[in-house]
């Protein structure tokens, strides 16, 4: 089974400002994918973000980027010039790839709330 | 909007009593998971159909819980004999080979 960790509960970040989340993962398949999800107040979850596992290349959507070690099984996400709109709870997620129908399941982290300060 | 409808979004029971989600996935999606989320955690995997077929369970999800997607079409989730511990939000998610779209959830508290 795939565990996804998030080890920052809560981060705050001042308007404007850039803000890294932290996630690990363990696995032993090499064909995967990575992703951030967003869920505001609202509570709709919505993607920020994916990474294909065999892409040396980092993912970046305008002001999110990713830093994908796939050694480490690091995948953190960098929100640049925060908006008070980022204001949500932010989740790593983590999807096998693969030709077997139980593939695609998504396992998610805990979860890092994250505060935009005006 | 992801395309991705739940029905309905809120629900208030007493416990004991049987409850029951729909899911409508994206149409031409033929993989539909269902999460339970409870408030400040990540939703955790309780079950998954591949068109009609139900592949998998989680050991979350009691004899008391049942889904069923008949015609590989929506699916239907149902809570039997509700108990306190049951509230939380029921996400749906709609996944082709690799993204899932979710549905806004159907919250149900038991009380």
């Amino acid at each position: 089974a795939q565990t996804v960790t998030q080890s920052q509960p809560e981060m705050s970040v001042q308007e404007a400002e850039t803000v890294t989340l932290s996630c690990t993962y363990d696995t032993s398949e090499n064909n995967y994918y990575l992703f951030w999800y967003k869920q505001p107040p609202s509570r709709q979850m919505i993607l920020v973000i994916r990474q294909e596992a065999y892409k040396q290349q980092n993912a970046t959507e305008n002001r999110f980027s990713v830093n994908f070690q796939k050694a480490a099984k690091s995948f953190s996400l960098k929100i640049s010039d925060s908006q008070l709109g980022d204001t949500a709870m932010y989740f790593c997620a983590f999807m096998k790839h693969g030709a077997s129908s139980n593939d695609y399941k998504l396992s998610f982290g805990a979860g890092t709330t994250v505060t935009v300060r005006a | 909007d992801t395309g991705v409808s739940q029905d309905p979004r809120h629900k208030i029971t007493k416990r004991g009593q049987n409850v029951t989600f729909r899911c409508d996935p994206i149409s031409e999606h033929n993989r539909l998971y269902w999460y339970r989320q409870t408030l400040g955690q990540g939703p955790e995997f309780l079950t998954y159909f591949q068109n009609e077929a139900q592949l998998e369970k989680s050991r979350l999800l009691s004899d008391r819980f049942s889904a069923e997607r008949p015609k590989g079409s929506f699916s239907t989730l149902e809570i039997q004999r509700t108990e306190q511990g049951d509230s939380a939000m029921y996400l749906c998610a709609s996944i082709s080979k690799s993204e899932a779209f979710f549905g806004q959830g159907t919250r149900l508290t038991v009380v």
